[in-house]
Protein backbone atom coordinates (compact mmCIF):
# COMPACT_ATOMS: atom_id res chain seq x y z
CA UNK A 1 0.00 0.00 0.00
CA UNK A 2 1.85 3.20 -1.41
CA UNK A 3 -0.81 5.36 -0.83
CA UNK A 4 -2.76 7.97 -2.83
CA UNK A 5 0.12 9.60 -5.58
CA UNK A 6 -0.46 12.76 -7.60
CA UNK A 7 1.51 14.34 -10.73
CA UNK A 8 2.74 16.84 -10.41
CA UNK A 9 2.80 18.18 -7.17
CA UNK A 10 3.38 22.08 -8.39
CA UNK A 11 2.16 23.22 -11.59
CA UNK A 12 3.02 26.99 -12.55
CA UNK A 13 1.42 27.74 -15.88
CA UNK A 14 0.31 31.13 -17.77
CA UNK A 15 -3.52 32.14 -18.04
CA UNK A 16 -5.52 30.48 -20.88
CA UNK A 17 -2.72 27.33 -20.99
CA UNK A 18 -4.20 23.90 -20.27
CA UNK A 19 -3.16 21.37 -17.69
CA UNK A 20 -3.56 18.00 -16.65
CA UNK A 21 -3.20 16.52 -12.92
CA UNK A 22 -2.52 13.12 -13.19
CA UNK A 23 -3.73 11.01 -9.36
CA UNK A 24 -3.10 7.10 -8.83
CA UNK A 25 -5.45 5.69 -5.88
CA UNK A 26 -4.33 2.99 -3.67
CA UNK A 27 -4.62 -0.50 -5.23
CA UNK A 28 -8.12 -2.24 -4.92
CA UNK A 29 -9.59 1.31 -4.39
CA UNK A 30 -12.40 1.17 -6.65
CA UNK A 31 -13.76 4.69 -5.65
CA UNK A 32 -11.90 7.92 -6.51
CA UNK A 33 -12.19 11.68 -5.56
CA UNK A 34 -11.19 14.92 -6.70
CA UNK A 35 -11.57 18.08 -4.54
CA UNK A 36 -10.11 21.48 -5.05
CA UNK A 37 -8.88 23.48 -1.55
CA UNK A 38 -8.35 27.26 -1.77
CA UNK A 39 -6.31 29.12 1.06
CA UNK A 40 -7.74 29.45 4.28
CA UNK A 41 -10.76 27.46 3.26
CA UNK A 42 -11.37 23.51 3.61
CA UNK A 43 -11.55 21.10 0.43
CA UNK A 44 -14.33 21.49 -1.99
CA UNK A 45 -16.03 18.53 -3.62
CA UNK A 46 -15.68 18.35 -7.45
CA UNK A 47 -16.45 14.95 -9.04
CA UNK A 48 -16.29 11.24 -7.73
CA UNK A 49 -15.50 7.93 -10.06
CA UNK A 50 -16.88 4.46 -8.98
CA UNK A 51 -14.11 2.10 -11.28
CA UNK A 52 -14.68 3.91 -14.22
CA UNK A 53 -17.93 5.68 -14.29
CA UNK A 54 -17.92 9.43 -13.18
CA UNK A 55 -21.34 9.53 -10.87
CA UNK A 56 -21.23 13.03 -9.70
CA UNK A 57 -20.13 16.71 -10.55
CA UNK A 58 -20.43 19.55 -8.42
CA UNK A 59 -21.39 22.70 -10.12
CA UNK A 60 -17.92 23.95 -9.15
CA UNK A 61 -17.19 21.91 -12.08
CA UNK A 62 -17.62 24.05 -14.91
CA UNK A 63 -16.91 23.15 -18.83
CA UNK A 64 -13.59 24.06 -18.47
CA UNK A 65 -12.90 21.25 -16.46
CA UNK A 66 -12.81 17.59 -17.23
CA UNK A 67 -11.97 14.79 -15.35
CA UNK A 68 -11.38 10.80 -17.03
CA UNK A 69 -10.98 7.53 -15.39
CA UNK A 70 -10.63 5.46 -18.50
CA UNK A 71 -9.54 1.94 -16.96
CA UNK A 72 -10.88 2.26 -13.39
CA UNK A 73 -7.66 3.19 -12.14
CA UNK A 74 -5.35 6.20 -12.18
CA UNK A 75 -7.58 9.48 -13.06
CA UNK A 76 -6.97 12.60 -15.28
CA UNK A 77 -8.24 16.06 -14.34
CA UNK A 78 -7.63 18.47 -17.30
CA UNK A 79 -8.13 22.26 -16.50
CA UNK A 80 -8.80 23.95 -20.27
CA UNK A 81 -7.92 27.67 -20.91
CA UNK A 82 -6.83 28.07 -17.50
CA UNK A 83 -8.26 31.59 -15.38
CA UNK A 84 -6.73 33.14 -11.87
CA UNK A 85 -9.02 31.61 -9.95
CA UNK A 86 -8.15 27.70 -10.67
CA UNK A 87 -5.35 28.97 -8.68
CA UNK A 88 -5.49 26.39 -5.38
CA UNK A 89 -4.71 22.65 -4.29
CA UNK A 90 -5.98 20.03 -6.21
CA UNK A 91 -6.86 16.83 -3.79
CA UNK A 92 -7.49 13.60 -5.03
CA UNK A 93 -8.48 10.64 -2.38
CA UNK A 94 -9.58 6.92 -2.99
CA UNK A 95 -11.63 4.14 -0.78
CA UNK A 96 -13.36 1.32 -1.14
CA UNK A 97 -16.67 1.28 -0.04
CA UNK A 98 -17.70 1.74 3.36
CA UNK A 99 -14.13 3.12 4.34
CA UNK A 100 -12.81 6.31 4.81
CA UNK A 101 -11.27 8.14 2.03
CA UNK A 102 -7.63 8.52 1.90
CA UNK A 103 -6.04 11.57 0.43
CA UNK A 104 -2.54 12.33 -1.73
CA UNK A 105 -0.53 15.34 -1.13
CA UNK A 106 -2.19 17.27 -3.85
CA UNK A 107 -1.13 19.20 -6.65
CA UNK A 108 -0.70 23.03 -6.34
CA UNK A 109 -1.22 25.07 -9.55
CA UNK A 110 -0.31 28.78 -9.61
CA UNK A 111 -1.18 31.00 -12.84
CA UNK A 112 0.38 34.00 -13.82
CA UNK B 1 -28.36 21.83 2.77
CA UNK B 2 -25.36 19.97 4.80
CA UNK B 3 -22.83 22.92 5.90
CA UNK B 4 -20.10 22.70 8.73
CA UNK B 5 -18.96 24.88 10.51
CA UNK B 6 -15.78 25.55 12.63
CA UNK B 7 -15.81 28.47 14.25
CA UNK B 8 -12.13 28.91 15.53
CA UNK B 9 -9.86 29.84 12.64
CA UNK B 10 -7.12 29.89 15.20
CA UNK B 11 -5.96 28.61 18.53
CA UNK B 12 -2.53 28.79 19.98
CA UNK B 13 -1.57 26.50 23.02
CA UNK B 14 1.50 25.68 25.34
CA UNK B 15 2.81 22.45 25.09
CA UNK B 16 1.55 20.31 27.46
CA UNK B 17 -2.09 22.18 27.35
CA UNK B 18 -5.56 20.32 26.68
CA UNK B 19 -7.43 21.98 23.40
CA UNK B 20 -10.61 21.52 22.27
CA UNK B 21 -11.74 21.57 18.36
CA UNK B 22 -15.19 22.40 17.78
CA UNK B 23 -17.52 21.79 15.21
CA UNK B 24 -20.95 21.93 14.50
CA UNK B 25 -22.77 20.37 11.61
CA UNK B 26 -25.80 20.93 9.26
CA UNK B 27 -28.18 18.14 7.88
CA UNK B 28 -31.43 16.64 7.02
CA UNK B 29 -30.01 13.18 6.29
CA UNK B 30 -30.95 10.78 9.44
CA UNK B 31 -27.92 8.53 8.07
CA UNK B 32 -24.38 10.73 7.85
CA UNK B 33 -21.04 9.94 8.80
CA UNK B 34 -18.57 12.40 10.75
CA UNK B 35 -14.88 12.99 10.17
CA UNK B 36 -11.56 14.37 11.72
CA UNK B 37 -8.58 15.09 9.50
CA UNK B 38 -5.45 16.64 9.91
CA UNK B 39 -3.34 18.87 7.62
CA UNK B 40 -0.11 19.26 8.56
CA UNK B 41 2.34 22.05 6.96
CA UNK B 42 3.25 19.24 4.21
CA UNK B 43 -0.34 19.61 2.95
CA UNK B 44 -1.78 15.91 3.02
CA UNK B 45 -4.97 15.04 4.61
CA UNK B 46 -4.47 12.77 7.07
CA UNK B 47 -7.78 10.68 8.34
CA UNK B 48 -8.05 10.45 11.88
CA UNK B 49 -11.38 9.53 12.82
CA UNK B 50 -14.56 8.26 11.46
CA UNK B 51 -18.25 8.20 13.36
CA UNK B 52 -21.88 6.88 11.89
CA UNK B 53 -25.01 9.23 12.67
CA UNK B 54 -26.01 6.04 14.85
CA UNK B 55 -23.14 5.53 17.28
CA UNK B 56 -23.10 8.79 19.51
CA UNK B 57 -20.58 7.06 22.07
CA UNK B 58 -17.04 8.88 22.13
CA UNK B 59 -13.98 7.57 21.49
CA UNK B 60 -10.43 8.23 22.53
CA UNK B 61 -7.34 7.34 20.78
CA UNK B 62 -4.17 7.53 23.32
CA UNK B 63 -4.20 11.74 23.50
CA UNK B 64 -7.08 12.20 20.84
CA UNK B 65 -10.92 12.17 22.14
CA UNK B 66 -13.81 13.05 20.46
CA UNK B 67 -17.10 13.58 21.59
CA UNK B 68 -20.33 13.19 19.33
CA UNK B 69 -24.02 14.90 20.92
CA UNK B 70 -26.56 14.54 18.01
CA UNK B 71 -28.76 16.67 20.35
CA UNK B 72 -26.25 19.62 19.80
CA UNK B 73 -25.12 18.55 16.23
CA UNK B 74 -21.93 18.75 17.39
CA UNK B 75 -18.62 16.64 17.22
CA UNK B 76 -15.83 18.11 19.55
CA UNK B 77 -12.30 17.09 19.09
CA UNK B 78 -9.70 16.74 22.29
CA UNK B 79 -5.95 17.00 22.49
CA UNK B 80 -4.80 16.34 25.74
CA UNK B 81 -1.07 17.14 26.95
CA UNK B 82 -0.57 19.38 23.60
CA UNK B 83 2.78 18.40 21.65
CA UNK B 84 3.93 20.44 19.06
CA UNK B 85 3.94 17.87 16.54
CA UNK B 86 -0.20 18.45 16.69
CA UNK B 87 0.55 21.74 15.04
CA UNK B 88 -1.50 21.41 11.78
CA UNK B 89 -4.93 22.49 10.27
CA UNK B 90 -7.50 20.35 11.82
CA UNK B 91 -11.13 19.53 8.97
CA UNK B 92 -13.78 18.64 10.29
CA UNK B 93 -16.31 17.02 7.68
CA UNK B 94 -19.45 15.39 6.99
CA UNK B 95 -20.84 12.95 3.96
CA UNK B 96 -23.58 11.52 2.92
CA UNK B 97 -24.01 7.65 3.50
CA UNK B 98 -24.56 7.05 -0.42
CA UNK B 99 -21.92 9.06 -2.59
CA UNK B 100 -19.67 9.55 0.62
CA UNK B 101 -18.56 12.84 -0.89
CA UNK B 102 -17.04 15.14 1.92
CA UNK B 103 -18.15 18.66 2.88
CA UNK B 104 -15.35 20.32 4.73
CA UNK B 105 -15.58 23.05 7.33
CA UNK B 106 -13.68 26.02 7.38
CA UNK B 107 -10.08 24.04 9.66
CA UNK B 108 -9.02 25.50 12.69
CA UNK B 109 -5.02 26.08 12.88
CA UNK B 110 -3.74 24.47 15.78
CA UNK B 111 -0.26 26.36 17.34
CA UNK B 112 1.24 24.36 19.96
CA UNK B 113 4.46 25.98 21.08
CA UNK B 114 7.55 24.59 23.61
Amino acid sequence: DTGVSQDPRHKITKRGQNVTFRCDPISEHNRLYWYRQTLGQGPEFLTYFQNEAQLEKSRLLSDRFSAERPKGSFSTLEIQRTEQGDSAMYLCASSVEDQPQHFGDGTRLSIL
Amino acid sequence: AQKVTQAQTEISVVEKEDVTLDCVYETRDTTYYLFWYKQPPSGELVFLIRRNSFDEQNEISGRYSWNFQKSTSSFNFTITASQVVDSAVYFCALSEAVTDKLIFGTGTRLQVFP
